[in-house]
């Protein structure tokens, strides 16, 4: 069974750029969510989908969006870069039924705004 | 609001055992997470628990009280892979798969 997948990988954008992410969850897997980690503040929630709605928000500026498809598959995007961007982003999936909902995580975009 | 805490970093022996603490104070609870996480990878699920007491899974067993808002994860037996950096994160809502992350315990493991 295939984890979930972001893409991609690495990536560098000046400042003032826009950016999109993208992330394949786990096949049957209906809820994505997505979190920055940077050093000092550690994991940050950023959004969650589900069934292509979005149910969830954390307090991170407009500038940050999101989506979800039929499939499952999310994106997230940033405008307007700016320096403080740089971070690590997750995405994270899960089944959304039964007691403990773990939650999956991709190997993440590391994002580098110049 | 949400607050998660736990300790910045923890040294330990080869073979020790160490005792990882979390307390939080979130809006609602609905089940306490604990993730590892090694250097430029991924996070990895480790343990759940909703209800109060221990959950033993192999060397790793994790602790809740709901009413003392805390947590503990219990290492045994340390390996040096055991190296990391260990989440603690609370679900505050039921339905939703979103978590709160603390900002993590860097473990190190010495021979």
């Amino acid at each position: 069974k295939a984890g979930v997948t972001q893409t991609p990988r690495y990536l560098i954008k000046t400042r003032g750029q826009q950016v999109t992410l993208s992330c394949s969850p786990i096949s049957g897997h209906r809820s994505v969510s997505w979190y920055q980690q940077t050093p000092g503040q550690g994991l940050q929630f950023l959004f969650e989908y589900f069934s292509e709605t979005q149910r969830n928000k954390g307090n991170f500026p407009g500038r940050f969006s999101g989506r979800q498809f039929s499939n499952s598959r999310s994106e997230m995007n940033v405008s307007t870069l700016e320096l403080g961007d740089s971070a690590l982003y997750l995405c994270a999936s899960s089944t959304d039924r039964g007691r403990s909902t773990e939650a999956f995580f991709g190997q993440g975009t590391r994002l580098t705004v110049v | 609001g949400q607050n998660i805490d736990q300790p910045t970093e923890m040294t330990a022996t080869e073979g020790a055992i160490v005792q990882i603490n979390c307390t939080y104070q979130t809006s609602g609870f609905n089940g306490l997470f604990w993730y590892q996480q090694h250097a430029g990878e991924a996070p990895t699920f480790l343990s759940y628990n909703v209800l109060d007491g221990l959950e033993e899974k192999g060397r790793f067993s994790s602790f809740l009280s709901r009413s003392k808002g805390y947590s503990y994860l219990l290492l045994k037996e340390l390996q040096m892979k055991d190296s990391a950096s260990y989440l603690c994160a609370v679900r505050d809502r039921g339905g939703y798969s979103t978590l709160t992350f603390g900002k993590g315990t860097m473990l190190l493991v010495s021979p």
